[in-house]
């Protein structure tokens, strides 16, 4: 029981670059979502998913996309990397919106 | 205003000591607490829920007063190992608000 999976766990892009980070989730969770944390900063929402093929903003969603086509992927897609989108990225799931999220272990990103 | 705030911190206190964190939320209509500990460069990690009547796991008790909009978590006999970053989070439906984080070093 792998809980929460990130991919990569590093990665260093250029500016204007796009790529897609991987969120994989084996716990039947039907909430997932995708944060970003800057240094000394809190973690701040992306966007997230109730469920299989619904997708919602979160707090900081532009230059970002995601989508949920199996209820065990969340994939977080960088369409033109720019460096303000340096950062730690996490992915979580839950049971429901009341329940307790689960972290994966973050995939760190440096945009040059 | 934040929708959920911390103690600024950072604490620097000594092992065996006991420490206590407070959190506030603006939302009265919130329905879910946690508390997550974040150590460095990782990721969050549930501590405990918070419940109404407050709730207690070995060392470390929280407590949620509506009427006030506060939690609180209240770590005894402080350990090295506690040195971490304490995140008060707040929730209503889909909507879920991690506060910004109170750093606790834990001294011998």
């Amino acid at each position: 029981n792998a809980g929460v999976t990130q991919t990569p766990k590093f990665r260093v892009l250029k500016t204007g670059q796009s790529m897609t980070l991987l969120c994989a989730q084996d716990m039947n969770h039907e909430y997932m979502y995708w944060y970003r944390q800057d240094p000394g900063m809190g973690l701040r929402l992306i966007h997230y998913s109730v469920g299989e093929g619904t997708t919602a903003k979160g707090e900081v969603p532009d230059g970002y996309n995601v989508s949920r086509l199996k209820k065990q992927n969340f994939l977080l897609g960088l369409e033109s990397a720019a460096p303000s989108q340096t950062s730690v990225y996490f992915c979580a799931s839950s049971y429901g919106v009341y329940q307790p999220q689960h972290f994966g272990d973050g995939t760190r990103l440096s945009i040059l | 205003r934040k929708e959920v705030e911390q103690d600024p911190g950072p604490f620097n206190v000594p092992e065996g000591a006991t420490v206590a964190f407070n959190c506030t939320y603006s939302n009265s209509a919130s329905q879910s607490f946690f508390w997550y500990r974040q150590d460095c460069r990782k990721e969050p990690k549930l501590l405990m829920s918070v419940y109404s009547s407050g709730n207690e796991d070995g060392r470390f008790t929280a407590q949620l007063n509506r009427a006030s909009q506060y939690i609180s978590l209240l770590i005894r006999d402080s350990k090295l190992s506690d040195s971490a970053t304490y995140l008060c989070v707040a929730g209503l439906y889909d909507k879920v608000i991690f506060g910004p984080g109170t750093s606790l070093s834990v001294i011998p």
